[in-house]
């Protein structure tokens, strides 16, 4: 089974900082997504990439930007944390045709 | 752009019932996909139906698909308490170089 790894479950971060949360795959999917999750708006689309050094913008690419040096490795950037970037991120991956696999999330608080 | 809504919200039944949740989406799809997700958890992916296909089963689990309506259900028979999370439908759609698009999500509280 394809395992997703997010690097940590709750983080408490500091309005300003420059935050980094980190998602590694164990299986050679070319497809890696970042989303953020809300109550009452369900999952939105940050950044996807097909394929290393390759991003593309989901539908709120705004104050985030991403890394993929490595095809296992997608990692989000929060350039300036806000306090409206508190949330619970979500990273997935996809092979060919099939559904997505997801990490257990990291809760990011930003205070 | 949000592109699949589930309806309802939130859903409450007794073990041993069925639960039916829907998925409205607007524009084409390649295929529409299934969701479970325990809270605080990551998505766990349920089942995959493509356009060209109107029904599918997997163990308690029924999808229907109507691509004419845009709408898909999904049927869990026999709910269990275990069986209570969120459900989410998302879109693939028909382009290539997309990602899914997710509803908001329906709440099933299975109690026994």
């Amino acid at each position: 089974d394809v395992k997703v790894t997010q690097s940590s479950r709750y983080l408490v971060k500091r309005t300003g900082e420059k935050v980094f949360l980190e998602c590694v795959q164990d299986m050679d999917h070319e497809n890696m997504f970042w989303y953020r999750q809300d109550p009452g708006l369900g999952l939105r689309l940050i950044y996807f990439s097909y394929d290393v050094k390759m991003k593309e913008k989901g539908d709120i690419p705004e104050g985030y930007s991403v890394s993929r040096e490595k095809k296992e490795r997608f990692s989000l950037i929060l350039e300036s944390a806000s306090t409206n970037q508190t949330s619970m991120y979500l990273c997935a991956t996809k092979a060919g045709v099939h559904g997505y696999t997801f990490g257990s999330g990291t809760r990011l608080t930003v205070v | 752009s949000q592109q699949g809504e589930e309806d309802p919200q939130a859903l409450s039944i007794q073990e041993g019932e069925n639960a039916t949740m829907n998925c409205s989406y607007k524009t084409s799809i390649n295929n529409l996909q299934w969701y479970r997700q325990n809270s605080g958890r990551g998505l766990v992916h349920l089942i995959l139906i493509r356009s060209n296909e109107r029904e599918k089963h997997s163990g308690r689990l029924r999808v229907t698909l109507d691509t004419s309506k845009k709408s898909s259900s999904l049927l869990i028979t026999a709910s269990r308490a275990a069986d209570t999370a969120s459900y989410f439908c998302a879109t693939d759609a028909q382009q290539a170089g997309t990602a899914l698009i997710f509803g908001k999500g329906t709440t099933l509280s299975v109690s026994s």
